[in-house]
């Protein structure tokens, strides 16, 4: 079955540096979604991509899609204490309809 | 507009109880996912509607969870008997395609604790 792996599984940041997360999917995706889950909260939806090496912004998270669409990222430049969470890919694989939630990165910002 | 809802918000039963959860999704959303984190580990997929069809409960443990969503509106998940390893917080999620783009979104989950 399709694995979703994603490093690292931790990340302690001192506030003001920034932050990167790695997904990564062991089969080619049609198109990839981020979340970020507050301690004890719910996930809440950050973005999708969707094309071969597409790269997007918001303020100052940026997410990047592989060219070969296995794999993803996102950074967060100079990190704040409102960044704290865990950050989720959330990748489809093509013929299928459901969201596989990768393992996760949890993000702990030191003021 | 009125998000996703689910209820209990936190259940505590016994090995071999009986428990359902519900969730209420969007109003005019077709996708209903639900979704289980054990642990604060990874989120797993359980099963997905279209509407009051299952098109996808390859994630369903074994027999013992059972989920519905009559009418295809709100949804419930059953699990029967309980076991220990069946706590964690379960998620539900409801979106609506738009195009290429479906947002899910998701409730505030239901705490389960089996003891």
């Amino acid at each position: 079955g399709q694995q979703v792996m994603q490093i690292p599984q931790y990340q302690h940041v001192q506030e003001g540096e920034d932050f990167t997360t790695y997904c990564n999917s062991s089969t080619t995706l049609s198109n990839i979604q981020w979340y970020k889950q507050r301690p004890g909260g719910h996930p809440v939806f950050l973005i999708q991509l969707v094309k071969s090496g597409e790269v997007k912004k918001q303020k100052r998270l940026t997410f990047q899609f592989g060219e070969a669409k296995k794999n993803s990222s996102l950074h967060i430049t100079a990190t704040q204490t409102t960044d704290v969470g865990t950050y989720f890919c959330a990748p489809k694989t093509s013929g299928t309809y459901k969201y596989i939630f990768g393992t996760g990165t949890r993000l702990k910002v030191l003021a | 507009e009125a998000g996703v809802t689910q209820f209990p918000s936190h259940s505590v039963i016994e090995k071999g109880q009986t428990v359902t959860l519900r969730c209420d999704p969007i109003s005019g959303h077709d996708n209903l996912y639900w979704y289980r984190r054990v642990m604060g580990k990874e989120i797993k997929f359980l099963l997905h509607f279209v509407k009051e069809s299952k098109q996808d409960e390859s994630g369903m443990p074994n027999n013992r969870f059972l989920a519905e969503r009559t009418g295809g509106t709100y949804s419930t998940l059953k699990v029967q008997p309980a076991e220990l390893e069946d706590s964690g917080v379960y998620f539900c999620a409801s979106s609506l395609r738009q195009g290429i783009v479906e947002k899910l979104f998701f409730g505030s989950g239901t705490q389960l604790s089996v003891l």
